[in-house]
């Protein structure tokens, strides 16, 4: 059973709208994180959430809005979408505090933006 | 500020031959590595990290890895690759703030 659900897989939206990307944990981790990876560029680091409390921000927009409704859920939120942000979101969690031994990734949602 | 570097892009090898996919990182400090494996259209798979002690650490799959400090290299090799090896390869530092920074990827093919 995937221990980190991303939904959806596949998503379609059209310049200007707004989604949500979905992110549930269950492997009891309390740090939670988005990455993106895009044609363009490598795996970037996006977010960090630590007991549901942003603790890093490294995107330039303010378009990318982390939402973390329980503690196992890290919810990325994408306004007024641009053809650019076509990426895959790939979200992760680990425990922190114990360093980076249980660092895991979700299989990621695939957004392109037409 | 930390980096890592993979500088092959590409790397096309033949069934049954010896890799090596190269990976070098800028860190200030004692660096935590990592090797990752991405299958097409999948998610991001751990095939071994170093943090300390033995340089030479072993993963999945047969891979292993020698982190040598002196060169700030942590290359992964596997001594006989098989075609359902063909994905690509991401080398990664961890960094304060328990963020991860990765190179660009090295996709291997691995001819039948």
């Amino acid at each position: 059973d995937p221990k980190i659900i991303q939904k959806p897989k596949y998503l379609v939206a059209v310049t200007g709208s707004e989604k949500i990307l979905i992110c549930e944990q269950y492997l009891g981790h309390n740090a939670m994180y988005w990455y993106r990876q895009s044609a363009k560029k490598p795996l970037e680091f996006m977010f960090s959430y630590s007991y549901q409390k942003l603790m890093d921000n490294q995107t330039a927009s303010s378009r990318f809005q982390p939402q973390s409704s329980k503690k196992n859920h890290l919810d990325l939120q994408i306004t007024a979408l641009k053809p650019d942000d076509s990426a895959t979101y790939f979200c992760a969690s680990s425990q922190a505090g114990t360093g980076c031994s249980d660092y895991t990734f979700g299989s990621g949602t695939r957004l392109l933006v037409i | 500020a930390q980096s890592v570097t993979q500088p092959d892009a590409r790397v096309t090898v033949s069934e049954g031959a010896s890799l090596q996919l190269r990976c070098k990182y800028s860190y200030s400090g004692t660096p935590y590595l990592f090797w990752y494996v991405q299958y097409p259209r999948q998610g991001l798979q751990l095939l071994l990290k170093y943090y300390s002690g033995d340089p030479v650490v072993q993963g999945v799959n047969g891979f292993e890895a020698e982190f040598i400090k002196s060169n700030s290299s942590f290359h992964l090799r596997k001594a006989s690759v098989h075609w359902s090896d063909s994905a690509v390869y991401f080398c990664a530092v961890y960094n304060a703030g328990a963020k991860l920074t990765f190179g660009g990827g090295t996709r291997l093919t691995v001819r039948p």
